[in-house]
């Protein structure tokens, strides 16, 4: 199956800055979902890309797949508490094959 | 957005007895659910595709005997946790797609400690 490595695997941020976790695979992927888990929670959809190049965004947050479709990337711009959890990718249509995910915490 | 509901929502059992985790779509018929566990801290892994009426398929390194998948009906899939030891003890979480796009709804989640 399609695997992929996120990086990085924590990140801590002071509320206002900016995030990003980056997806990365060693072959090209046909799409790639993006969750994100509360704590305590459960994974919630994101996103999905499937056109090489593409950028998404939805309010402060930004989407990209790479040209060559083999990483992806998620970024947050002026973090606010409510951000607070874990970002998963994940290649795949309905079976998903979850990254090792990136825990954000901040500070307020 | 649909909805997926799981029962229980935690449960503590003895080792060695069977724990049945239940999975519905409320909202939806879903012909495959996805099974998932998750340990404190980690990722999501896949642990099988639950197929309506059929077989259901397991990931590599899951013992089909011991995770026992039925799915009966097209709203219900049940995970059983036969055997059950403390090494099973874990975050058990269900998906599921309406099959009007392509994001999965997931379960709440079902925590179990076996002690």
């Amino acid at each position: 199956g399609q695997q992929v490595m996120q990086i990085p695997q924590y990140q801590h941020v002071q509320e206002g800055e900016d995030f990003t976790t980056y997806c990365n695979s060693s072959t090209t992927l046909s799409n790639i979902q993006w969750y994100k888990q509360r704590p305590g929670g459960h994974p919630v959809f994101l996103i999905q890309l499937v056109k090489s190049g593409e950028v998404k965004k939805q309010k402060r947050l930004t989407f990209q797949f790479g040209e060559a479709k083999k990483n992806s990337s998620l970024h947050i711009t002026a973090t606010q508490t409510t951000d607070v959890g874990t970002y998963f990718c994940a290649p795949g249509a309905q079976k998903l094959v979850f990254g090792q995910g990136t825990r954000l915490t901040i500070n307020p | 957005g649909a909805v997926v509901s799981q029962h229980p929502s935690r449960v503590i059992c003895k080792s060695g007895t069977s724990v049945k985790i239940e999975c519905r779509s409320l909202d939806f018929q879903a012909t495959t659910m996805f099974w998932y566990r998750q340990f404190p801290k980690q990722s999501l892994m896949l642990m099988a595709t639950s197929n309506e009426g059929s077989k259901a398929t397991y990931e590599q390194g899951v013992e089909k005997d011991k995770f026992l998948i039925n799915h009966a009906s097209l709203t219900l899939s049940t995970l059983t946790v036969t055997s059950a030891h403390p090494e099973d003890s874990s975050f058990y979480i269900c998906s599921a797609n309406p099959g009007q796009g392509y994001e999965q709804y997931f379960g709440p989640g079902t925590r179990l400690t076996v002690t």
